[in-house]
């Protein structure tokens, strides 16, 4: 599948469960981001890897855990979550130089 | 610190009139600006970049440095053109970017 990819599409947990985020891109791009979409606010940028280096920690909490082990694999670990962390979780790249960020279709995550 | 802002959550006009979407930032360096666009059961995409100057599906926006405004303009809306629209700004090395809230533009036949 071309495009950024995003697993699962809807996660349901509880407060006291781990569970990861998956995002894959085989565009070749250098970047990828962690966005939260919340309803109502402003994308919010969570985390940013350059070349598999984290370059951005947007104040997170360390609840969530970011892992990039390769250019084309993004992974956000989660644990201990809060009713407030539900919300839809984006994964985006960027080939840096154009400036365009491709965006997956998200990962909608439910906290009960 | 940098913020994007989008005043308007829903901006509704009929089809063949002309529409604008407000967008006004501030950035302490010299930002690049983008909007993007997400179509129903679509995934968030660009729609257009200021550092190319062009225009997209009829839509142009324009830097305005003295404002800090960068609103996206169209003559005569479509009905396709209804969806969510958010902008967007960079700084020049492209490494971090900031949403505004996005607009929902709703386009009635």
């Amino acid at each position: 599948e071309t495009g950024v990819t995003q697993t699962p599409r809807h996660l349901v947990m509880g407060m006291t469960n781990k569970k990861s985020l998956k995002c894959e891109q085989h565009l070749g791009h250098n970047a990828m981001y962690w966005y939260k979409q919340s309803a109502k606010k402003p994308l919010e940028l969570m985390f940013v890897y350059n070349f598999k280096e984290q370059t951005e920690n947007n104040s997170v909490p360390s609840r969530f855990s970011p892992e990039c082990p390769n250019s084309s694999h993004l992974f956000l670990h989660l644990h201990t979550l809060q009713p407030e962390d539900s919300a839809l979780y984006l994964c985006a790249s960027s080939p840096l130089a154009t400036g365009e960020l491709f965006f997956g279709e998200g990962s909608r995550l439910t906290v009960l | 610190a940098q913020r994007v802002t989008q005043p308007e959550k829903l901006l509704s006009v009929f089809k063949g009139a002309p529409v604008e979407l407000k967008c006004n930032y501030s950035y302490s360096g010299s930002p690049e600006l983008f909007w993007y666009v997400q179509y129903s059961r679509q995934r968030l995409q660009l729609l257009l970049r200021h550092i190319s100057r062009e225009s997209i599906k009829g839509f142009t926006a324009d830097l305005n440095k003295g404002e800090t405004s960068f609103h996206l303009k169209k003559p005569f809306a479509q009905e396709e053109d209804s969806a969510m629209y958010y902008c967007a700004l960079s700084g020049s090395n492209f490494n971090k970017f900031y949403f505004g809230s996005g607009t929902k533009l709703n386009v009635k036949p």
